[in-house]
């Protein structure tokens, strides 16, 4: 079984929808969570970053962690056809010399259509 | 511009022929690391490094070599490559400094490696 889960999709959404990514993982050292976006033929870019469980909002998205149930979650709210990408969490148990250690799930595939 | 760069971006090769997958960073990161991205399975890490002359393997390091002989440079080697080689690789860096980074990686734009 890996250790992160993330369904990968393709999950298609008309323009303005509100996009709910999550994943799941069984790793209850995991302390730090990010959510990486990849466009098409691009590297991954870092989106948000979590520091343990609670809420992070950034514009249009925001960032989830339930650690009690080892699940967390990206939204996107007034979704645009920019937002079309593979989104992938990320988990790592701490900082600094840990980060060589980051787990990554699957990614799923969002397409929104105009 | 800072930026990971890699080389090739694309590489159709055949079975046993050695080859080298160059990395280059311009943002005195000391930590870098080279991911292979299957569909289905996301992003594995091969090997990683901390700092010059230190390298340690990741999940899926089998029949790959890396060195970091320089601060900005980690390519990646296939001394044997095999068909079961053939994905799509990242080379990404980050800081590692002390408590407050957010252990950022930045990734470049990846090499697709074919094997024939």
């Amino acid at each position: 079984q890996k250790e992160v889960e993330q369904d990968p999709g393709p999950l298609s959404v008309p323009e303005g929808a509100i996009v709910s990514l999550n994943c799941t993982y069984s790793n209850s050292a995991f302390q730090y969570f990010m959510w990486y976006r990849q466009y098409s033929r691009k590297g991954p870019e870092l989106l948000m970053y979590t520091y343990s469980s609670g809420n992070k909002e950034d514009g249009r998205f925001t960032a989830q962690v339930d650690k009690s149930s080892k699940y967390i979650s990206l939204f996107i709210r007034d979704s645009q056809p920019s937002d079309s990408a593979t989104y992938l969490c990320a988990m790592s148990e701490g900082a600094t010399d840990s980060w060589g250690k980051l787990q990554f799930g699957a990614g799923t595939q969002v397409v929104v259509t105009p | 511009e800072a930026q990971v760069t890699q080389n090739p971006r694309y590489l159709i090769t055949v079975t046993g022929k050695k080859l080298t997958v160059t990395c280059s960073q311009n943002m005195n990161h000391e930590y870098m690391s080279w991911y292979r991205q299957d569909p289905g399975l996301g992003l594995r890490q091969i090997y990683y490094s901390m700092n010059v002359e230190v390298t340690d393997k990741g999940d899926v390091p089998e029949g790959y070599k890396v060195s970091r002989k320089e601060k900005r440079n980690f390519p990646l080697i296939l001394e044997s490559p095999s068909p079961n080689q053939t994905s799509l690789y990242f080379c990404a860096s980050s800081y590692l400094s002390s408590a407050g980074s957010t252990g950022e990686l930045f990734f470049g734009e990846g090499s697709r490696l074919t094997v024939l």
